[in-house]
């Protein structure tokens, strides 16, 4: 059975503390794996997407890695406003049909 | 360029009734994927449309149902809804292939 695990699932950092957060997946027929940000209230928004072991992505403060079996999004000197929950997604089989894991929540605090 | 635009916002319905919800996707998409978003499962694959023909399913009842038009425009239909229904139900299109889905910001449907 597909399975995605995030960790962890919530995380309080201070502004301009760095960390990483991880995504571990069992997906057969992987084509590709996305990274997303939700705020309360809103759909996801898309951040990223990787297709191979090896690649990598960056966007402002956000670098995304990818391996055979996990993905992490790596958040340098983050600001309050990059609080979310982050949530990632293997696609199964096709690119259009994504397994969520439950997310992180992160919360930045000036 | 709008994005994704789903209607209602909001829905309060009871059980054993039924509900269509409405997704018209960023102009040019076609391919229209519909998730079920629940404090205790996450985000769940309901079924993505592409040019009208549904092209993957997720492991729900069929009691859910969906189609879509010959402008990418998409509904989604529950039937004999139950309590367990109540989630945010979310849209996404995308251009297909490897390219992205663009989500709204959902349906929340609440059943008394």
């Amino acid at each position: 059975e597909d399975q995605v695990t995030q960790s962890p699932e919530a995380l309080r950092l201070q502004e301009g503390e760095s960390s990483s957060l991880n995504c571990s997946y069992t997906v057969s027929g992987l084509r590709g794996l996305f990274w997303y940000r939700q705020d309360p209230g809103k759909g996801p928004e898309f951040l990223f997407t990787l297709y191979s072991a090896g690649e990598e992505k960056e966007k402002e403060r956000l670098k995304a890695t990818l391996t055979k079996k996990e993905s992490f999004l790596h958040i340098t000197a983050p600001k309050p406003e990059d609080s979310a929950t982050y949530l990632c997604a293997p696609s199964e089989g096709g690119f259009q049909k994504l397994v969520f894991g439950t997310g992180t929540r992160l919360l930045v605090s000036p | 360029k709008a994005g994704v635009t789903q209607t209602p916002r909001y829905l309060i319905k009871t059980r054993g009734q039924q509900v269509t919800l409405s997704c018209s996707p960023i102009s040019g998409h076609r391919s229209v994927s519909w998730y079920q978003q629940t404090p205790g499962q996450g985000l769940q694959f309901l079924f993505e449309y592409f040019s009208e023909t549904q092209r993957n399913k997720g492991n729900f009842p069929g009691r859910f149902s969906g189609r879509q038009f010959s402008n990418s425009r998409s509904e989604m239909n529950v039937s004999t809804l139950e309590l367990g229904d109540s989630a945010l139900y979310l849209c996404a299109s995308s251009l297909g292939g490897e390219e992205p889905q663009h989500f709204g910001d959902g349906t929340r449907l609440s059943i008394l």
